[in-house]
């Protein structure tokens, strides 16, 4: 099956940077995406990595190590609307297919 | 630039009742997906097509049921509906299987069984 793990909730300062580690057992692995969604609204993506290093994408960063099984999200210079859950995902082959398996998602809340 | 469109957007459903949900993807884009997501939860992959052939199969319980039409369009049919079927219903849709891990996904339809 397939696991990924990262932390439940996250708190960070208006104007900061924030890391959203995830850890990942999966079989048949491709590449970890992040998503980002807001309360009551659809998940909409933010970066993927199929290759090991860091992908960056305006304040956004993402870096994969696939022999750590492991990656995270930066955000830089954090803005209040930047207060959402943001997954990791794991896109996975399975039955001659790919399926995206989420997360159980990090929650972040932008104080100022 | 167009969307994944789903309706309804939202369902008020009893036990028992049965209820469709109906997704446009993008157009051009070969895949669809259907999302579960319960309150404060991560969606849980219920079922995916590809070129209108049913493609990976997740959690999806046998009282659903789930094509793809001819003009791409799919729909999510739901029977004997239970409490615990109260969520939001997510379809995406990608092109090359999501070969760049990016799903586009509809605005939800959120269901309500009572």
């Amino acid at each position: 099956g397939q696991s990924l793990e990262q932390p439940s909730e996250v708190t960070a300062v208006e104007g900061a940077i924030v890391q959203i580690n995830c850890t990942y057992q999966t079989s048949g692995f491709y590449g970890l995406s992040w998503y980002q969604q807001h309360d009551g609204g659809a998940p909409t993506f933010l970066s993927y990595n199929a290759l090991d290093g860091l992908e960056e994408t305006g304040r956004f960063s993402s870096f994969l190590s696939r022999s750590d099984s492991y990656g995270y999200l930066l955000l830089q210079e954090l803005q209040m609307k930047d207060s959402a859950s943001y997954f990791c995902a794991s896109r996975t082959s399975g039955a001659g297919s790919y399926q995206l398996t989420f997360g159980k998602g990090t929650k972040l809340s932008v104080i100022p | 630039a167009a969307g994944v469109i789903q309706s309804p957007r939202h369902l008020i459903k009893e036990k028992r009742e049965t209820a469709t949900l109906k997704c446009y993807p993008i157009p051009r884009h070969d895949t669809v997906y259907w999302y579960q997501q319960g309150p404060g939860q991560d969606p849980q992959f219920l079922i995916s097509f590809y070129e209108k052939m049913q493609s990976d199969k997740g959690s999806i319980p046998d009282r659903f049921s789930a094509q793809q039409f001819s003009d791409y369009h799919s729909e999510l049919n739901m029977s004997s509906l239970e409490l615990g079927d109260s969520a939001l219903y997510f379809c995406a849709s990608s092109h090359g299987q999501g070969i760049t891990g990016e799903l586009f996904f509809g605005e939800g339809s959120r269901l309500t069984v009572l």
